[in-house]
Formats: C-alpha cells, sequence, structure tokens
C-alpha cells in the first residue's frame, strides 16, 4: 500500500514555463511533507519542505502547496531552467516518528 | 563539512553471497538512516540507527542488517543476495533530533550500487 504516490513518472518542461509536480497521500497523520532532488550518480539533496499548519511555502524559485483535504501536495518551480532537469520525490513523515515515507519520483526534463 | 561518503560506489556479487556497505555520516551527526532504491519504486527505508541502536526499521527480511558503531559510522550487511536484491542503496546522516516538532533534514551520500549476478 503507497501512502505516498508520485502518478507522473515523467515531465517534460519548456524552459522558461512552470513546472508543476505532483504528489497525493494516503495517511492523514502526516504532519510535515518534504521535496527532494537527485542528479544521476548523486543522492538526494533537500529541496523544500511544509509543515501541515501551512499551505504554502516558498523558497526562491520554487513554491509547495498543501492540500490537506485533498490530501495533495505540489511543487511549483517558476521560471523552469535546465539545471532543474532531476528526479523529484515527495516525501512525508508522521508526528513523532523520524522514518520518512517516500513517493516512487518524477523524472523532470526541461527542454531549452 | 565533509557529505556523507559511502563505500563502495559499486558492487557486483553473485547469488548466495553476502555483502557489506560503509556509510560514514556527517561529522557531529549521530543518525543514519538507510534505502534501497530501485527503478519506479522510490526509496524504501531499511532502518535508522541513532547512537548505535536501532530506532525504526522498515519491511526488509531479516537477510537485511546493519550496525552502527561508536563514531557513528555505520554498516549494513546482506546475507544470501538474490537477483531482485540488485538496487542503489542510500545512506542518509542527520542529527536525528527534533526540537518542537521541527524536523532535522537528512543528508544523503552518492550511493552504492550493488548488482547481483
Amino acid at each position: 500500500d503507497q501512502q505516498v504516490k508520485q502518478n507522473s513518472p515523467s515531465l517534460s518542461v519548456q524552459e522558461g514555463r512552470i513546472s508543476i509536480l505532483n504528489c497525493d497521500y494516503t495517511n492523514s497523520m502526516f504532519d510535515y511533507f518534504l521535496w527532494y532532488k537527485k542528479y544521476p550518480a548523486e543522492g538526494p539533496t533537500f529541496l523544500i519542505s511544509i509543515s501541515s499548519i501551512k499551505d504554502k511555502n516558498e523558497d526562491g524559485r520554487f513554491t509547495v502547496f498543501l492540500n490537506k483535504s485533498a490530501k495533495h501536495l505540489s511543487l511549483h518551480i517558476v521560471p523552469s531552467q535546465p539545471g532543474d532537469s532531476a528526479v523529484y520525490f515527495c516525501a512525508a513523515k508522521e508526528d513523532s516518528n523520524y522514518q520518512l515515507i517516500w513517493g516512487a519520483g518524477t523524472k523532470l526534463i526541461i527542454k531549452p | 563539512k565533509a557529505g556523507v561518503t559511502q563505500t563502495p560506489r559499486y558492487l557486483i556479487k553473485t547469488r548466495g553471497q553476502q555483502v557489506t556497505l560503509s556509510c560514514s555520516p556527517i561529522s557531529g551527526h549521530r543518525s543514519v538512516s538507510w534505502y534501497q532504491q530501485t527503478p519506479g519504486q522510490g526509496l524504501q527505508f531499511l532502518f535508522e540507527y541513532f547512537s548505535e541502536t536501532q530506532r525504526n526499521k522498515g519491511n526488509f527480511p531479516g537477510r537485511f542488517s546493519g550496525r552502527q558503531f561508536s563514531n557513528s559510522r555505520s554498516e549494513m550487511n546482506v546475507s544470501t543476495l538474490e537477483l531482485g536484491d540488485s538496487a542503489l542503496y542510500l545512506c542518509a546522516s542527520s542529527s536525528g533530533l527534533t526540537s518542537g516538532g521541527i524536523y532535522n533534514e537528512q543528508f544523503f551520500g552518492p550511493g552504492t550500487r550493488l548488482t547481483v549476478l
């Protein structure tokens, strides 16, 4: 049973446009959500996070939106740059549990 | 600060053999988590060690085991290797402490690519 789902295995976006990556979850006990980015032959690196008490968090070109009623979060990248081409993972944790539950990842391809 | 290091980076083994992977966390970090990554499956949590004690465990068979040393370095062992164990094994380091509900991010190493033939 996948508690965190990223239903799009890949996404292709034109450079300069907005990239929107989606993530759905089933566990209402999740209280913290994170996005990680992964380049080939490297480990994932932390990108941005959001607590369940918020519905939006911004960091430069990256914004994460959380819709708790829909159990859905999304990562917006504006404007998209070639260096953003990578695999993006959504992850979540339950209150008082350190373990992260990960989605399968979405491969983002930025076209020049 | 030096990052998380994992050795070896690549490993080829045959079915039935065993393997030991090593992870050195960021200096000062006491938590080490291990993950298995396979195509289309995301990162599957194996276990987490904090101050030499296993604190969390995922749903993997007993063939997968680990330990942590007093210097926080961690090893993961897989016995009786199966073809399905071929994957990228990632180690993540963290301070492992939460304060007021704040989550301390995990820093990942580059991974060990294990191929079982």
